[in-house]
Protein backbone atom coordinates (compact mmCIF):
# COMPACT_ATOMS: atom_id res chain seq x y z
CA UNK A 1 0.00 0.00 0.00
CA UNK A 2 1.11 3.50 -0.82
CA UNK A 3 2.47 5.47 2.27
CA UNK A 4 0.64 8.90 3.50
CA UNK A 5 1.51 11.83 4.88
CA UNK A 6 -0.65 14.05 6.63
CA UNK A 7 0.30 17.10 9.00
CA UNK A 8 0.24 16.19 12.76
CA UNK A 9 -2.20 18.56 13.94
CA UNK A 10 -4.77 21.54 12.65
CA UNK A 11 -7.08 23.65 14.32
CA UNK A 12 -10.29 25.02 13.04
CA UNK A 13 -13.14 27.41 13.98
CA UNK A 14 -15.96 25.91 14.62
CA UNK A 15 -18.69 27.06 11.69
CA UNK A 16 -15.46 27.18 8.97
CA UNK A 17 -14.60 24.84 6.57
CA UNK A 18 -11.75 22.19 7.88
CA UNK A 19 -9.54 21.22 5.09
CA UNK A 20 -7.32 18.29 5.45
CA UNK A 21 -4.64 17.38 3.40
CA UNK A 22 -2.93 14.60 2.28
CA UNK A 23 0.06 13.17 0.23
CA UNK A 24 0.67 10.09 -1.39
CA UNK A 25 3.04 10.52 -3.88
CA UNK A 26 3.71 6.94 -4.72
CA UNK A 27 -0.18 5.89 -5.14
CA UNK A 28 -1.03 3.17 -7.63
CA UNK A 29 -3.39 3.24 -10.63
CA UNK A 30 -5.84 0.83 -8.87
CA UNK A 31 -5.96 2.29 -5.16
CA UNK A 32 -8.48 4.52 -3.52
CA UNK A 33 -7.78 7.37 -1.41
CA UNK A 34 -9.90 6.47 1.54
CA UNK A 35 -10.59 8.62 5.14
CA UNK A 36 -11.19 7.32 8.25
CA UNK A 37 -11.71 9.30 11.87
CA UNK A 38 -11.45 8.35 15.14
CA UNK A 39 -12.98 10.23 18.19
CA UNK A 40 -11.35 10.12 21.69
CA UNK A 41 -12.48 6.57 23.00
CA UNK A 42 -14.38 5.16 19.86
CA UNK A 43 -13.28 3.20 17.12
CA UNK A 44 -12.45 4.15 13.76
CA UNK A 45 -15.17 5.44 11.69
CA UNK A 46 -15.43 5.32 7.86
CA UNK A 47 -15.69 8.85 6.05
CA UNK A 48 -15.34 8.75 2.06
CA UNK A 49 -13.16 7.13 -0.35
CA UNK A 50 -12.45 8.33 -3.80
CA UNK A 51 -10.42 7.18 -6.90
CA UNK A 52 -10.11 9.68 -9.27
CA UNK A 53 -12.89 11.77 -9.56
CA UNK A 54 -14.21 14.01 -6.55
CA UNK A 55 -16.90 12.85 -3.89
CA UNK A 56 -18.93 13.88 -1.78
CA UNK A 57 -21.84 12.55 1.39
CA UNK A 58 -23.36 13.68 4.04
CA UNK A 59 -19.93 13.99 6.02
CA UNK A 60 -17.52 15.32 4.02
CA UNK A 61 -15.89 16.13 0.47
CA UNK A 62 -12.92 14.17 -0.75
CA UNK A 63 -10.84 16.39 -3.72
CA UNK A 64 -8.29 13.96 -5.73
CA UNK A 65 -5.80 16.10 -7.68
CA UNK A 66 -5.31 15.19 -11.18
CA UNK A 67 -2.23 13.46 -10.71
CA UNK A 68 -3.50 11.79 -7.71
CA UNK A 69 -0.37 12.44 -5.70
CA UNK A 70 -2.75 14.24 -3.10
CA UNK A 71 -6.15 14.64 -2.00
CA UNK A 72 -7.81 16.89 0.65
CA UNK A 73 -10.89 16.13 2.94
CA UNK A 74 -13.35 19.00 3.73
CA UNK A 75 -15.55 19.16 6.24
CA UNK A 76 -17.85 21.92 5.19
CA UNK A 77 -19.16 23.09 8.47
CA UNK A 78 -17.28 22.03 11.32
CA UNK A 79 -18.66 21.25 14.67
CA UNK A 80 -17.01 20.32 18.36
CA UNK A 81 -18.15 16.71 17.32
CA UNK A 82 -15.92 16.91 14.63
CA UNK A 83 -12.58 17.01 16.49
CA UNK A 84 -10.47 13.96 16.17
CA UNK A 85 -7.82 12.14 14.94
CA UNK A 86 -8.43 12.09 10.84
CA UNK A 87 -7.01 8.93 9.07
CA UNK A 88 -5.90 9.75 4.97
CA UNK A 89 -5.11 5.80 3.78
CA UNK A 90 -4.36 4.28 -0.11
CA UNK A 91 -5.86 0.88 -0.35
CA UNK A 92 -6.82 -1.32 -3.77
CA UNK A 93 -9.78 -1.43 -1.86
CA UNK A 94 -10.52 -5.24 -2.99
CA UNK A 95 -7.47 -5.82 -0.09
CA UNK A 96 -8.42 -5.92 3.42
CA UNK A 97 -5.35 -4.86 5.23
CA UNK A 98 -6.01 -0.54 6.03
CA UNK A 99 -2.63 0.55 7.10
CA UNK A 100 -3.18 3.56 9.55
CA UNK A 101 -0.64 5.90 10.29
CA UNK A 102 -0.78 8.80 12.37
CA UNK A 103 -3.42 10.97 11.10
CA UNK A 104 -3.69 14.39 11.14
CA UNK A 105 -5.65 15.71 14.95
CA UNK A 106 -8.16 18.13 14.40
CA UNK A 107 -9.28 20.32 16.99
CA UNK A 108 -12.29 22.56 16.20
CA UNK A 109 -12.59 25.65 19.01
CA UNK A 110 -15.47 27.83 19.53
CA UNK B 1 -28.70 -2.68 13.18
CA UNK B 2 -26.53 -3.02 16.48
CA UNK B 3 -23.05 -2.38 14.41
CA UNK B 4 -20.14 -4.48 15.76
CA UNK B 5 -20.36 -5.78 19.05
CA UNK B 6 -17.39 -6.00 21.64
CA UNK B 7 -17.28 -7.97 25.40
CA UNK B 8 -15.92 -7.08 27.74
CA UNK B 9 -15.73 -2.94 27.62
CA UNK B 10 -12.94 -3.17 29.73
CA UNK B 11 -10.90 -5.96 31.06
CA UNK B 12 -8.49 -5.86 33.70
CA UNK B 13 -5.98 -9.21 34.79
CA UNK B 14 -2.97 -9.98 35.95
CA UNK B 15 0.13 -11.09 34.39
CA UNK B 16 -0.23 -14.84 33.32
CA UNK B 17 -4.04 -14.59 32.98
CA UNK B 18 -5.68 -15.61 29.85
CA UNK B 19 -7.55 -13.18 28.42
CA UNK B 20 -10.71 -13.34 25.63
CA UNK B 21 -12.12 -10.79 23.76
CA UNK B 22 -15.12 -11.30 21.89
CA UNK B 23 -16.84 -9.67 18.57
CA UNK B 24 -19.87 -9.96 16.80
CA UNK B 25 -19.48 -8.56 13.42
CA UNK B 26 -22.34 -7.25 11.50
CA UNK B 27 -24.79 -9.28 10.18
CA UNK B 28 -23.96 -10.11 6.49
CA UNK B 29 -20.78 -9.04 6.78
CA UNK B 30 -18.62 -11.67 5.78
CA UNK B 31 -14.43 -10.15 6.95
CA UNK B 32 -13.20 -9.51 10.00
CA UNK B 33 -10.43 -7.63 11.58
CA UNK B 34 -8.85 -7.32 14.95
CA UNK B 35 -6.79 -4.23 15.67
CA UNK B 36 -4.55 -2.96 18.48
CA UNK B 37 -4.13 0.59 19.65
CA UNK B 38 -1.02 1.69 21.60
CA UNK B 39 0.27 5.24 22.23
CA UNK B 40 3.46 3.81 20.97
CA UNK B 41 2.42 1.79 17.73
CA UNK B 42 -0.61 3.42 16.50
CA UNK B 43 -3.65 1.28 15.52
CA UNK B 44 -2.77 -2.29 14.11
CA UNK B 45 -4.25 -5.14 12.06
CA UNK B 46 -3.45 -8.69 13.81
CA UNK B 47 -5.27 -11.04 12.28
CA UNK B 48 -8.24 -10.82 9.85
CA UNK B 49 -10.75 -13.42 8.36
CA UNK B 50 -12.56 -13.76 5.42
CA UNK B 51 -15.88 -16.50 5.46
CA UNK B 52 -14.78 -17.31 8.81
CA UNK B 53 -11.11 -18.39 7.46
CA UNK B 54 -8.00 -16.88 8.72
CA UNK B 55 -6.21 -15.13 5.75
CA UNK B 56 -3.63 -12.72 7.31
CA UNK B 57 -2.04 -13.27 11.34
CA UNK B 58 1.61 -11.45 10.46
CA UNK B 59 0.26 -9.17 12.34
CA UNK B 60 -0.51 -11.10 15.47
CA UNK B 61 3.00 -10.41 18.01
CA UNK B 62 3.59 -13.62 19.23
CA UNK B 63 2.49 -17.22 19.91
CA UNK B 64 0.55 -16.14 23.34
CA UNK B 65 -1.79 -14.35 20.56
CA UNK B 66 -4.70 -16.60 18.51
CA UNK B 67 -7.69 -15.88 17.12
CA UNK B 68 -10.99 -17.86 16.02
CA UNK B 69 -14.09 -17.72 14.07
CA UNK B 70 -16.17 -20.47 15.08
CA UNK B 71 -19.21 -19.37 12.48
CA UNK B 72 -20.09 -15.91 10.69
CA UNK B 73 -21.26 -13.87 13.46
CA UNK B 74 -18.86 -14.97 16.58
CA UNK B 75 -14.86 -14.73 17.18
CA UNK B 76 -12.73 -14.56 19.65
CA UNK B 77 -9.14 -13.47 20.75
CA UNK B 78 -7.21 -15.00 23.39
CA UNK B 79 -4.34 -14.09 25.05
CA UNK B 80 -2.25 -17.00 27.17
CA UNK B 81 -0.23 -15.85 29.54
CA UNK B 82 -0.75 -12.05 29.16
CA UNK B 83 1.36 -9.65 29.60
CA UNK B 84 1.61 -5.86 30.59
CA UNK B 85 2.88 -5.09 27.30
CA UNK B 86 -0.20 -6.36 25.73
CA UNK B 87 -1.93 -3.26 27.40
CA UNK B 88 -3.73 -2.15 24.71
CA UNK B 89 -7.22 -1.07 23.58
CA UNK B 90 -8.65 -4.12 21.04
CA UNK B 91 -10.59 -3.08 18.11
CA UNK B 92 -12.34 -5.45 15.90
CA UNK B 93 -13.84 -4.21 12.63
CA UNK B 94 -16.14 -6.02 9.90
CA UNK B 95 -16.40 -5.93 6.39
CA UNK B 96 -19.29 -7.09 3.92
CA UNK B 97 -18.61 -8.75 0.62
CA UNK B 98 -19.64 -5.73 -1.40
CA UNK B 99 -17.41 -3.06 0.70
CA UNK B 100 -14.60 -1.22 -1.48
CA UNK B 101 -12.52 -1.56 1.71
CA UNK B 102 -15.21 0.14 4.31
CA UNK B 103 -15.10 -1.46 7.33
CA UNK B 104 -17.20 -0.41 10.77
CA UNK B 105 -15.70 -0.41 13.63
CA UNK B 106 -16.83 -1.67 17.30
CA UNK B 107 -16.32 0.16 19.99
CA UNK B 108 -12.91 -1.47 21.73
CA UNK B 109 -11.93 -3.40 24.67
CA UNK B 110 -9.20 -1.45 27.03
CA UNK B 111 -7.12 -4.33 28.13
CA UNK B 112 -5.18 -3.56 31.25
CA UNK B 113 -2.81 -6.49 32.37
CA UNK B 114 -1.44 -5.36 35.81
Amino acid sequence: DAKTTQPPSMDCAEGRAANLPCNHSTISGNEYVYWYRQIHSQGPQYIIHGLKNNETNEMASLIITEDRKSSTLILPHATLRDTAVYYCIVNTGTASKLTFGTGTRLQVTL
Amino acid sequence: DAGVIQSPRHEVTEMGQEVTLRCKPISGHNSLFWYRQTMMRGLELLIYFNNNVPIDDSGMPEDRFSAKMPNASFSTLKIQPSEPRDSAVYFCASRSTGGLGEQFFGPGTRLTVL
